[in-house]
């Protein structure tokens, strides 16, 4: 039964600390990614990684930091240095590009109080 | 600077009758684009795309058109079903980049 898995559904942290998202994907994919959705917004991109051991910035990545040491798992770390981090976080992935088929985890909604 | 931009924030549709969600982008190099539809507490699942070789692809009750020199794309679902109801969104994507999303247009189909 293969599938991306996020989580938990629902973080909540106190201003000041990091927090890491976790995602998990059994389809052999090659690439994954990190969006970000605010409200009346689209997904904007945070991280991406094509390969392992090899990601790149996003549109919005200050604050955020990410590792790609197996290609199944792609965790977010939230650092304390990003403004705003109050938001539904969105892990994908796909095969190879991102114009392939990208396949969503569920989403982790981070509440920082 | 959004490029690209679902200006209907809902639309509201009787079952049975056509659903018309608009796109726009500013970014005359995008080549590949992408409609997404998620479900509330669910990651967006992929529903159609069209390269910008074509000007309408068709799936079943969904067609994409895509209107290359007024930068407009546009999904048409019919006959319009409860479970169509859901969250759409554009994306686009230039020379296998990055994709850019729209912000999405929520789509109730009323009984």
């Amino acid at each position: 039964d293969g599938g991306i898995t996020q989580s938990p559904k629902y973080l909540f942290r106190k201003e000041g600390q990091n927090v890491t998202l976790s995602c998990e994907q059994n389809l052999n994919h090659d690439a994954m990614y990190w969006y970000r959705q605010d409200p009346g917004q689209g997904l904007r991109l945070i991280y991406y990684s094509q390969i392992v051991n090899d990601f790149q910035k996003g549109d919005i990545a200050e604050g955020y930091s990410v590792s790609r040491e197996k290609k199944e798992s792609f965790p977010l770390t939230v650092t304390s240095a990003q403004k705003n981090p109050t938001a539904f976080y969105l892990c994908a992935s796909s095969m190879r590009s991102s114009t392939d088929t990208q396949y969503f985890g569920p989403g982790t909604r981070l509440t920082v109080l | 600077d959004q490029q690209v931009k679902q200006n209907s924030p809902s639309l509201s549709v009787q079952e049975g009758r056509i659903s018309i969600l608009n796109c726009d982008y500013t970014n005359s190099m995008f080549d590949y684009f992408l409609w997404y539809k998620k479900y509330p507490a669910e990651g967006p699942t992929f529903l159609i795309s069209i390269s910008s070789i074509k000007d309408k692809n068709e799936d079943g009750r969904f067609t994409v058109f895509l209107n290359k020199s007024a930068k407009h794309l546009s999904l048409h679902i019919v006959p319009s079903q409860p479970g169509d109801s859901a969250v759409y969104f554009c994306a686009a994507s230039e020379s296998n980049y990055q994709l850019i999303w729209g912000a999405g247009t929520k789509l109730i189909i009323k009984p």
